[in-house]
């Protein structure tokens, strides 16, 4: 059964650091996304990504963060300097067009340590 | 605020006993609701969904969910629950054409064996 990859499954930065959190959607899909759950708290909406721009952001996805699809099979989260409270597990999640477009199929997650 | 209220942080429950995991929600307009489980250290995996048609929706591993609109709940049940149902079960929402995807807190479940 295809998959969301994601790499790496654990990163450590230095606070300030700049990190790139990569992905893999399943290979038909066309919609992104991008969620965060800190520790001890609820999955929270990133951003959603379609046809190579942002279709929807939520509060969280501030200037700090952006999205990139660099080539035909990648979908990335950089955060640009990262904060203490970044740290947190980031899942990504894609989904096919159509009736089914709302069925997004998630990765494991790559949990994000900032120290 | 629109939110996904999941009632019971932590169930602890015997083998065999039956499951009832409480969802709320609080959007107006139709919603497209899910149910994920992740067990421990694995990605979240979709139990069922409802988007339209019999309220009453069946899952993969003998789950099922009842979306009750007058309550804005979609409850998730299991008549007999097994050891390896342990792992943490979370409630979405998902407007309808929209992406954003709302999750609840998530229910840690804990079948003792």
């Amino acid at each position: 059964e295809p998959e969301v990859t994601q790499t790496p499954s654990h990163q450590v930065t230095q606070m300030g650091q700049e990190v790139i959190l990569r992905c893999v959607p399943i290979s038909n899909h066309l919609y992104f996304y991008w969620y965060r759950q800190i520790l001890g708290q609820k999955v929270e909406f990133l951003v959603s990504f379609y046809n190579n721009e942002i279709s929807e952001k939520s509060e969280i996805f501030d200037d700090q963060f952006s999205v990139e699809r660099p080539d035909g099979s990648n979908f990335t989260l950089k955060i640009r300097s990262t904060k203490l409270e970044d740290s947190a597990m980031y899942f990504c999640a894609s989904s096919p067009i159509g009736l089914a477009k709302n069925i997004q199929y998630f990765g494991a997650g790559t949990r994000l340590s900032v120290l | 605020a629109q939110s996904v209220s999941q009632h019971n942080h932590h169930v602890i429950l015997s083998e065999a006993a039956s499951l009832e995991l409480g969802c709320n929600y609080s959007y107006g307009g139709t919603v497209n609701l899910f149910w994920y489980v992740q067990y421990p250290g694995q990605h979240l995996q979709l139990l069922l969904k409802y988007f339209s048609g019999d309220p009453l929706v069946k899952g993969i591993k003998g789950f099922e969910a009842e979306f009750i609109k007058s309550k804005f709940s979609f409850n998730l049940r299991k008549p007999s629950v097994q050891w390896s149902d342990t792992a943490e079960y979370f409630c979405a929402v998902i407007l309808y054409n929209n992406n954003d995807m709302r999750f609840g807190a998530g229910t840690r479940l804990t079948v003792k064996p």
